[in-house]
C-alpha cells in the first residue's frame, strides 16, 4: 500500500512569489492534515480535512495560506504571497476516521529567499 | 491550551549506551500520548503510543509508560544502536480518534560506534 505522498521535495523561491504544495494522502483515509515546523521549533498544526470538508483551520497563520481538497482525495496548499517566514517543512497526514495513529508524508521542505 | 515540553538536544551517545528522552505535557481530559520519529530523508513514522493512564507502548526496543500522576511520557531504550539516530518527537491528541497532534520541538539523537 503506498503511503502518505508529498510534492514538491524542495522548493526554493522568492519572497512574493507563489508556492503550491501537494499531498496524496493514503487511499481511502478521509481525514487529512496539514502541519508546519519552523526550523528548530514544534511542528504545528495548520489544518484538517474530512473528505473535501475543512474540520479545523485555527492554525492556518493568515490568509495568504490557502488549501483545498476538491473531491475529498488530494490536497494542495497555496501559499501566495510567499514571506520569509513562510520557510519551513510542511507536512501532511492522513487516516482513517476514528483511527488516531496519524500517518506522515515525508515533507516538503520550502525555502523563500 | 494543550502542550508538549520535551528535552533540548541534541543528544550524543556511544552504541549500546541506555536512552532516556523526557517528554511531558499539559492537557485537560485524557489525551493519548505516541512518539514519532524521523530518519534521515524520511517522514515522520509513529514509534509507540499509549491511550489511557498506566499504558505501556513498546516498539523496536523503545519503550514509553503513560504517567498521569507526573503528566509523562518518556522515552527510553536500554541498548542504542547507530540506526537508532534520528529525531522523536513526543505529542499528543485530545481523543483516540485523532484530531490535531501537538508535538513537543523534537530531540536529535545521533549514536556512534
Amino acid at each position: 500500500e503506498a503511503g502518505v505522498t508529498q510534492f514538491p521535495s524542495h522548493s526554493v523561491i522568492e519572497k512574493g512569489q507563489t508556492v503550491t504544495l501537494r499531498c496524496d494522502p493514503i487511499s481511502g483515509h478521509d481525514n487529512l492534515y496539514w502541519y508546519r515546523r519552523v526550523m528548530g521549533k514544534e511542528i504545528k498544526f495548520l489544518l484538517h480535512f474530512v473528505k473535501e470538508s475543512k474540520q479545523d483551520e485555527s492554525g492556518m497563520p493568515n490568509n495568504r495560506f490557502l488549501a483545498e481538497r476538491t473531491g475529498g482525495t488530494y490536497s494542495t496548499l497555496k501559499v501566495q504571497p510567499a514571506e520569509l517566514e513562510d520557510s519551513g517543512v510542511y507536512f501532511c497526514a492522513s487516516n482513517p476516521v476514528g483511527i488516531g495513529e496519524q500517518f506522515f508524508g515525508p515533507g516538503t521542505r520550502l525555502t523563500v529567499l | 491550551g494543550d502542550s508538549v515540553t520535551q528535552m533540548e538536544g541534541p543528544v550524543t551517545l556511544s552504541e549500546e549506551a541506555f536512552l532516556t528522552i523526557n517528554c511531558t505535557y499539559t492537557a485537560t481530559g485524557y489525551p493519548s500520548l505516541f512518539w514519532y520519529v524521523q530518519y534521515p530523508g524520511e517522514g515522520l513514522q509513529l514509534l509507540l503510543k499509549a491511550t489511557k493512564a498506566d499504558d505501556k507502548g513498546s516498539n523496536k526496543g523503545f519503550e514509553a509508560t503513560y504517567r498521569k500522576e507526573t503528566t509523562s511520557f518518556h522515552l527510553e531504550k536500554g541498548s542504542v544502536q547507530v540506526s537508532d539516530s534520528a529525531v522523536y518527537f513526543c505529542a499528543l491528541s485530545d481523543d483516540q480518534a485523532g484530531t490535531a497532534l501537538i508535538f513537543g520541538k523534537g530531540t536529535t539523537l545521533s549514536v556512534s560506534s
